[in-house]
């Protein structure tokens, strides 16, 4: 089974900072996807970026990026230039894509940007 | 193209009644999944769903909650005889089988 763990419950940044979300995952599998959603308080689940663990290159979206160790197992994402629209719960997640896209998801960081 | 609609966005039941949830998929989208979220915590897979077939509902508890995706129709989503631990919000994402889900704005459960 897989497990993925986001060890920061809370975290706050000063606007335009950049800020470091963790992330670390457990799986035996060697082919699968890691995903980063965002949670705003509307609650609607909004993808911010994926990765491919195949992929050595590390993926970009804009001000977000993430910092993929597979060796590690860890999945961190970056937000640079934070923005107070950046303010909501973040979750990591993993998909061993074998037909079923099921996603496990992390307990979750509530980043704070505070103006 | 309208993303995946879920409805009602609220409901409120009282113990022992049944909850039924709805979820059309994005357009073209044929796999349906449906996860819980409890309060604070992360989302948890429950089922997932292709046209007339469940695929996988390992997630789903064994009494009370079933759940559909009908030739025609939205997927339905039945918690029967409710209680309070129910309680939460139900999401439903759809998907055409690319490794990437689109998520509703998820259904909020309050049993009363």
């Amino acid at each position: 089974a897989q497990t993925v763990t986001q060890s920061q419950p809370e975290m706050s940044v000063q606007e335009a900072e950049t800020v470091t979300l963790s992330c670390t995952y457990d799986t035996s599998e060697n082919n699968y996807y890691l995903f980063w959603y965002k949670q705003p308080p509307s609650r609607q689940m909004i993808l911010v970026i994926r990765q491919e663990a195949y992929k050595q290159q590390n993926a970009t979206e804009n001000r977000f990026s993430v910092n993929f160790q597979k060796a590690a197992k860890s999945f961190s994402l970056k937000i640079s230039d934070s923005q107070l629209g950046d303010t909501a719960m973040y979750f990591c997640a993993f998909m061993v894509y074998f037909g079923n896209e099921k996603l496990t998801f992390g307990t979750g960081t509530r980043l704070t940007i505070i103006p | 193209n309208a993303g995946v609609m879920q409805n009602p966005r609220h409901l409120v039941r009282r113990r022992g009644q049944e909850a039924r949830l709805r979820c059309s998929p994005m357009k073209g989208h044929s796999h349906v999944y449906w996860y819980r979220q409890l309060p604070e915590e992360g989302l948890k897979f429950m089922v997932y769903l292709q046209k007339e077939n469940i695929i996988d509902e390992s997630g789903m508890p064994k009494e009370r909650f079933s759940a559909e995706f009908p030739k025609e129709g939205p997927s339905i989503l039945r918690i029967q005889q409710v209680v309070r631990g129910d309680s939460a919000a139900y999401f439903c994402a759809s998907s055409t089988n690319t490794g990437e889900l689109f998520f509703g704005e998820g259904s909020r459960l309050t049993v009363l």
